[in-house]
């Protein structure tokens, strides 16, 4: 069974850093792409950034472009999100997903997630 | 950037009744990259189909999906205690994956 488990989340004032991390267990993990996708209050879902399962390939919503980086440890099954100059709107529950490409395009396991505040 | 609308926003029926959701795109979608959500209070989201009509893993057949082209629909069959969430419809292509803004199935 896939098991997705975030971190990092907390309490950040604007414009400030913040580090999320997704241990992931019970697949292979290199053999995926991983994504991050967020739901903030009151609103629905969105998809924030997506890595290849080698993590030589990323991509970004528009909103986080140049201030979220992913990235991945395939050493240590570990999918993470480095987002700097944090803003009210980045205010959150981000979730890690695992993708599936080809046979239904999807993403096909969840974590339970992290939540993120931006506030002073 | 493709655009998903759903509709109705809130959807209030009796359990037993027949859910139908629509999500309507600004173009084009390929069938094979048109999936549904599912997302319950204080849970994560899981996929319910793929591929506009495939069923994912271990959810029962009361769900189905259907369309082409810009428009596809979400039924369930008959409404179960447990089917009374927030259903999104999700697209991908363009190296880019969106959402519909979300359909509230409440409990009339």
């Amino acid at each position: 069974e896939v098991q997705l488990v975030e971190s990092g989340g907390g309490l950040v004032q604007p414009g400030g850093s913040l580090r999320l991390s997704c241990a992931a267990s019970g697949l292979t993990f290199t053999n995926y792409a991983m994504s991050w996708v967020r739901r903030a209050p009151g609103e629905g879902l969105e998809w924030v950034s997506l890595i290849s399962g080698s993590g030589g390939d990323t991509y970004y919503a528009d909103s986080v472009k140049g201030r979220f980086i992913i990235s991945r440890d395939n050493s240590k099954n570990t999918l993470s999100l480095q987002m700097n100059s944090l803003r009210g709107e980045d205010t959150a529950v981000y979730y890690c997903a695992k993708v599936i490409y080809g046979s239904g395009t999807r993403f096909d396991s969840w974590g339970q997630g992290t939540l993120v505040t931006v506030s002073s | 950037e493709i655009v998903l609308t759903q509709s109705p926003g809130t959807l209030s029926l009796s359990p037993g009744e027949r859910a139908t959701l629509s999500c309507r795109a600004s173009r084009s979608v390929s069938s094979s990259s048109l999936a549904w959500y599912q997302q319950r209070p204080g849970q994560a989201p899981r996929v319910l189909i793929y591929s506009t009509s495939s069923r994912a893993t271990g959810i029962p057949a009361r769900f189905s999906g259907s369309g082409s082209g810009t428009d596809f629909t979400l039924t369930i069959s008959r409404l179960e205690p447990e089917d009374f969430a927030v259903y999104y419809c999700q697209q991908y292509g363009d190296s880019r994956w969106t959402f519909g803004q979300g359909t509230e199935v409440e409990i009339k």
